[in-house]
């Protein structure tokens, strides 16, 4: 009954080859947020989307993308992959924004080659 | 300047004792406070949510917040061996959006 599913769990590509990772949820929450988990680190928030409204953080690189065709699903497109993008990626939802908590899924680990 | 302090440890404690987890911020505005538990290799388990000074109870876990002090702690009554874990505290603070300012996390080892 896991409410919030990453595909792949473990990925591995090429430098420079595109990947993409991809979250889903059955909770019908509104909000999808894509964190990115270095080893030893804290989590690091990418972006959200709120609904279909985009929300780039400021730091995140060109490098990624993200797609959200419908509510229950979102996609993490790495556009040429390089050596510091391996990592542990997440994907949370949360009801609504602001201050609700944010429930995780088991996560994607993506190396890279 | 850090906005969410832990103290890496690891913190020990034996079976059964009462863990005491710290986390300090810096932002005054912050208004929801998360303790997460991530086991290795694992992805974040939302253990319990505060958003008014006080105590809040969930089983063995007490959530304590006392935003005057800038400061909330998890204590973890009874510690079993599977508690062993990093446990992360995490802010939204007034100025991050939706973004969850996570510490680096405290590392917690229950001894048999």
């Amino acid at each position: 009954d896991a409410m919030v599913i990453q595909n792949p769990r473990y990925q591995v590509t090429q430098f420079g080859k595109p990947v993409t990772l991809s979250c889903s949820q059955t909770l019908n929450h509104n909000v999808m947020y894509w964190y990115q988990q270095k080893s030893s680190q804290a989590p690091k928030l990418l972006f959200h989307y709120y609904d279909k409204d985009f929300n780039n953080e400021a730091d995140t690189p060109d490098n990624f993308q993200s797609r959200r065709p419908n509510t229950s699903f979102c996609f993490l497109d790495i556009r040429s992959p390089g050596l510091g993008d391996a990592a542990m990626y997440l994907c949370a939802t949360s009801r609504e924004g602001g201050g609700q908590p944010q429930h995780f899924g088991d996560g994607t680990r993506l190396s890279i080659l | 300047q850090k906005e969410v302090e832990q103290n890496s440890g690891p913190l020990s404690v034996p079976e059964g004792a009462i863990a005491s987890l710290n986390c300090t911020y810096s932002d005054r505005g912050s208004q929801s406070f998360f303790w997460y538990r991530q086991y290795s290799g694992k992805s974040p388990e939302l253990i319990m949510s505060i958003y008014s000074n006080g105590d809040k109870e969930d089983g063995r876990f007490t959530a304590q917040l006392n935003k005057a002090s800038q400061y909330v702690s998890l204590l973890i009554r009874d510690s079993q061996p599977s508690d062993s874990a990093t446990y992360l505290c995490a802010v939204i603070s007034s100025n991050s959006g939706y973004a969850l300012n996570f510490g680096k996390g405290t590392s917690l080892l229950v001894t048999p």
